[in-house]
């Protein structure tokens, strides 16, 4: 069975800081994993995907994520925070077979603080 | 823009009503999914269909239903609405039916309030 747990409900950083948010999975399958972001009042916005190539993604304005299997681990990092990064965050896993094995985690709101 | 057009963007009815929700999406995909998002429930989906023909079923009431037209816009019937009903309502596409292999384009999202 797959699930994913996003550890922290909220993050607050100050803009400059660095970013860390945090997701585990479970999968009985040598999963695919995606971060989504939402901004207020937007659909979702892919950020990046793994799909069992380099363990380190890199994705879009400057996020990236580190797949560690040992750790069930792929949490969403980013040096410099961003007043343009307030939004909330998605970590997604699937299976790679149908739409109904597409596992959205419950969210991380980042506010970025002047 | 992200290519995936949602109609109508707000929508207020009233308990027992019927609503219709619609999708353009992006050009050149081919599978149409429907989320729920509420603050309870997260992120749920609902349907998927590709190229016309329902490909999976995820937590879609019974009341709910929707489906995938030639021109490969889709529609999502929400009926006996009740009070619980009220949700953002995601649509969002991908070239190919493999949800998990392929990047979806969410569109902006229908708000749906049930009174």
């Amino acid at each position: 069975a797959q699930s994913v747990t996003q550890l922290d409900s909220h993050v607050s950083v100050s803009e400059g800081t660095p970013v860390l948010l945090r997701c585990n999975y479970s999968s009985s399958y040598s999963p695919s994993l995606f971060w989504y972001v939402q901004h207020p009042n937007k659909g979702l916005q892919l950020l990046l995907k793994y799909t069992s190539a380099a363990t380190l993604v890199k994705g879009i304005n400057g996020f990236e994520a580190e797949f560690k299997k040992s750790e069930t681990s792929f949490h969403l990092t980013k040096p410099s925070a961003h007043m343009s990064d307030a939004a909330e965050y998605f970590c997604v896993v699937s299976d790679g077979s149908g739409a109904n094995n597409l596992f959205f985690g419950t969210g991380t709101r980042l506010t970025v603080i002047p | 823009d992200s290519g995936v057009t949602q109609t109508p963007k707000h929508l207020i009815t009233a308990t027992g009503q019927r609503v219709t929700l619609r999708c353009s999406p992006r050009s050149g995909d081919l599978s149409v999914y429907w989320y729920q998002q509420s603050l309870d429930q997260g992120l749920q989906f609902l349907i998927q269909y590709y190229n016309g023909e329902e490909r999976a079923k995820g937590n879609i009431l019974e009341r709910f239903s929707a489906q995938q037209f030639p021109d490969l816009h889709s529609e999502l019937n929400l009926s006996s609405l009740e009070l619980g009903d009220s949700a953002l309502y995601f649509c969002a596409s991908s070239v190919t039916g493999f949800a998990g292999a392929n990047v979806l384009t969410f569109g902006a999202g229908s708000r749906l309030t049930v009174l």
